[in-house]
């Protein structure tokens, strides 16, 4: 089945520096979302991205959605405490047989305040 | 309610036994998805229920896995003969529509532990 590669798995950062994190698939999406899980809570929605090349701001978070339509990245501008958590793509085709969202395995973010 | 609401939100249960976990989706979303979420591991998508349509069965592991949703309601998501390896927290999420484009909220999970 269709299947999203979310990298890096996880990652430690200074308080302040940038993050970037992506994921790709061998197959093409509709959409594009990311989502933040906290421990305890289910994943919450931050970004969506409904079409190829779309640029999407969301306060210090930035995601596109890659022009081959099998990619999508998400950036962290001055990374804060709260930024803490599982950060995970998810994808739809919506001609698929589903028609529902395919995760990542998710990318882990821990600050060093 | 305002949010989806899953009960229990842990569930501690013997090998062999029988659990039903219970969603309680936002009033008026049509669409009811469940998910898996193993340790270290992405989402599992399990089946989803879109309005008095039959469900999306495709994504359960095994037959011994089984969801209703009542009246397009709350939706119950049974595991008979529980195993060791079904220990992973089981998260609902409802939509207004069917499809990512209406947003998916999602529960806080029942987190169940298979002993």
């Amino acid at each position: 089945g269709q299947q999203l590669n979310q990298s890096p798995q996880s990652m430690f950062i200074q308080e302040g520096e940038d993050v970037s994190m992506n994921c790709t698939s061998s197959s093409i999406f509709n959409t594009w979302l990311w989502y933040k899980q906290e421990p305890g809570e289910g994943p919450v929605l931050l970004i969506a991205l409904y079409k190829a090349g779309e640029l999407t701001s969301n306060g210090r978070l930035t995601a596109q959605f890659g022009i081959t339509r099998k990619d999508s990245f998400l950036n962290i501008s001055a990374s804060i405490p709260s930024d803490v958590g599982i950060y995970f793509c998810a994808g739809q085709n919506y001609g698929g047989s589903q028609g529902n969202l395919i995760f990542g395995k998710g990318t882990k973010l821990s600050v060093k305040p | 309610g305002a949010g989806v609401s899953q009960s229990p939100s842990n569930k501690v249960t013997e090998k062999g036994k029988d659990v039903e976990l219970r969603c309680d989706p936002i009033s008026g979303h049509t669409a009811l998805y469940w998910y898996r979420q193993s340790l270290g591991q992405g989402l599992e998508f399990l089946i989803y229920f879109q309005g008095n349509s039959a469900p999306d069965k495709s994504g359960l592991p095994s037959d011994r896995f089984s969801a209703e949703r009542t009246g397009g309601s709350v939706s119950t998501l049974t595991i008979q003969r529980t195993q060791q390896e079904d220990s992973a927290v089981y998260l609902c999420a409802s939509s207004p529509r069917q499809g990512a484009y209406y947003g998916y909220t999602f529960g806080s999970g029942t987190r169940l532990t298979v002993v």
